[in-house]
């Protein structure tokens, strides 16, 4: 079985302030994981994936995770946050079982608000 | 442009009525998804499918239907709705070797 705990239902930044928004994951295979955004009234869009070539993945608008096995850990990034970025953002794990994954496991959230 | 196209966009029916959201994709993918999106639960898979005539449940089945009679086509049946349906719905494609998927933009369901 696969989960995503995303920590923290809530973050708040100050413009201009680094981004961290946190998620772990359970998998009893190495898995896949995404990072997707939500803005108001909008469908998902996805940030970035890891699939196991570099552990360090850059996605649109300046975010990068970094995928962390030993902390079981993949930790959504941006170094100055602007307004825009105010969104909800889900982190999601799949299998990687023979190039199948059709079973997304979504975390439950981060809606991120970004102060002036 | 590649897509997935979910229709309607907004819906509000009454308790009991049967209805059906479509959902098509334009890539030729295998593999379909319904998940459902509440506040504070994330989004959760309801059924997907593998390929044509090839569909199982998800982690939230209880009260859906779907068919997957044609590859592009993956509608969703509500057979009698009920509130706990309120729901802002997401359908989903993808393909072998590709990895993740492509979401439509969202069906915002409300029963009363």
């Amino acid at each position: 079985a696969q989960s995503v705990t995303q920590l923290g239902s809530h973050v708040s930044v100050s413009e201009g302030a680094l981004v961290l928004l946190r998620c772990n994951y359970s998998s009893s295979v190495p898995p896949y994981l995404f990072w997707y955004v939500q803005y108001p009234n909008q469908g998902l869009q996805l940030l970035l994936k890891y699939t196991s070539a570099a552990t360090l993945v850059k996605g649109i608008n300046g975010f990068e995770a970094e995928f962390k096995k030993s902390e079981t850990s993949f930790h959504l990034t941006k170094p100055s946050a602007h307004m825009s970025d105010a969104a909800e953002y889900f982190c999601a794990v799949s299998r990687k079982s023979g190039g199948s994954n059709y079973k997304l496991t979504f975390g439950k959230g981060t809606l991120l608000t970004v102060n002036p | 442009e590649a897509q997935v196209t979910q229709n309607p966009r907004y819906l509000i029916t009454v308790t009991g009525k049967k209805l059906t959201v479509t959902c098509s994709q334009n890539m030729n993918h295998e593999y379909m998804s319904w998940y459902r999106q509440d506040p504070g639960l994330g989004l959760r898979q309801i059924y997907y499918s593998m390929n044509v005539e090839v569909t199982d449940k998800g982690d939230v089945p209880e009260g859906y239907k779907v068919s997957r009679k044609e590859k592009r086509n993956f509608p969703l049946i509500l057979e009698s709705p009920s509130p706990n349906q309120t729901s802002l719905y997401f359908c989903a494609s993808s393909a072998p070797g590709v990895i993740g998927y492509t979401f439509g933009s969202g069906t915002r369901l409300t029963v009363v």
